[in-house]
C-alpha cells in the first residue's frame, strides 16, 4: 500500500462545477502539499498545510491531522483547470526534507 | 527568469548509452533535490543535497546512478549503461534555508531505445 493514496484517479467535470480531490496517508508528516502538474511536465506549489485550511482563489486545501486526510476544492471550475493534482507529504524528524507524492488525479473540465 | 532550470528538456539514448542532466536551482537556495517519474505514476524521490554535500540517496538510485552538487549550485545526474526502465521524466527542484516549498524545474525527458 502507497504511503500517499489520491482518490479519484480521473475526474471529469463540466465547467462551473465544485470538485474535490482527496488524499490519505499513512505516515507520520511534518506539512502536506498540493501540487499541479501540466501536460509537458512543469510542477507547481499550490499549497502547503501543517493544519487547518487555506485559500487561495477559487482553490481551497484542507487538512485533518488526526484523520490523516486533506483534501483540495476547486471551485466554479474552468477548462484551464485541467491539469494533474498531485498530494504530497513531507516526512517529519530526520527525513522533513523528503516529499513522498501520490499518484495524481487527473481532472479534465469540459466547456 | 529565476526559476530553476534543467537541460536539457528531452534526451533520446540507445541502451548502453551514459547519459548526463543538469540542473540550476534558484540561486539563493541550498537544497536540492532529484525525483523520477514515470508515466501515471507521481514523482520518487531519488537523492537530496544540502549545499554540496549529498545527504541521502534512494535505494531507487542504482551504482549506475551518480549526482553531484559540486560547488553547492548547479547538479549533475549521471546514468550509466541506460537501460529501458530508465525511461523517464528526471526531476529536479530546490528550497531555500527553511525547506519549506520546493521549486521545480521542467523537467529532463529520458528515452531510452
Amino acid at each position: 500500500k502507497n504511503e500517499v493514496e489520491q482518490s479519484p484517479q480521473n475526474l471529469t467535470a463540466q465547467e462551473g462545477e465544485f470538485i474535490t480531490i482527496n488524499c490519505s496517508y499513512s505516515v507520520g508528516i511534518s506539512a502536506l502539499h498540493w501540487l499541479q502538474q501540466h501536460p509537458g511536465g512543469g510542477i507547481v506549489s499550490l499549497f502547503m498545510l501543517s493544519s487547518g485550511k487555506k485559500k487561495h482563489g477559487r482553490l481551497i486545501a484542507t487538512i485533518n491531522i488526526q484523520e490523516k486526510h486533506s483534501s483540495l476544492h476547486i471551485t466554479a471550475s474552468h477548462p484551464r483547470d485541467s491539469a494533474v493534482y498531485i498530494c504530497a507529504v513531507r516526512g517529519s524528524g530526520g527525513s522533513n526534507y523528503k516529499l513522498t507524492f501520490g499518484k495524481g488525479t487527473l481532472l479534465t473540465v469540459n466547456p | 527568469d529565476t526559476g530553476v532550470s534543467q537541460d536539457p528538456r528531452h534526451k533520446i539514448t540507445k541502451r548502453g548509452q551514459n547519459v548526463t542532466f543538469r540542473c540550476d536551482p534558484i540561486s539563493e537556495h541550498n537544497r536540492l533535490y532529484w525525483y523520477r517519474q514515470t508515466l501515471g505514476q507521481g514523482p520518487e524521490f531519488l537523492t537530496y543535497f544540502q549545499n554540496e554535500a549529498q545527504l541521502e540517496k534512494s535505494r531507487l538510485l542504482s551504482d549506475r546512478f551518480s549526482a553531484e552538487r559540486p560547488k553547492g549550485s548547479f547538479s549533475t545526474l549521471e546514468i550509466q549503461r541506460t537501460e529501458q526502465g530508465d525511461s523517464a521524466m528526471y526531476l529536479c527542484a530546490s528550497s531555500g534555508q527553511g525547506g519549506d516549498t520546493q521549486y521545480f524545474g521542467p523537467g529532463t525527458r529520458l528515452t531510452v531505445l
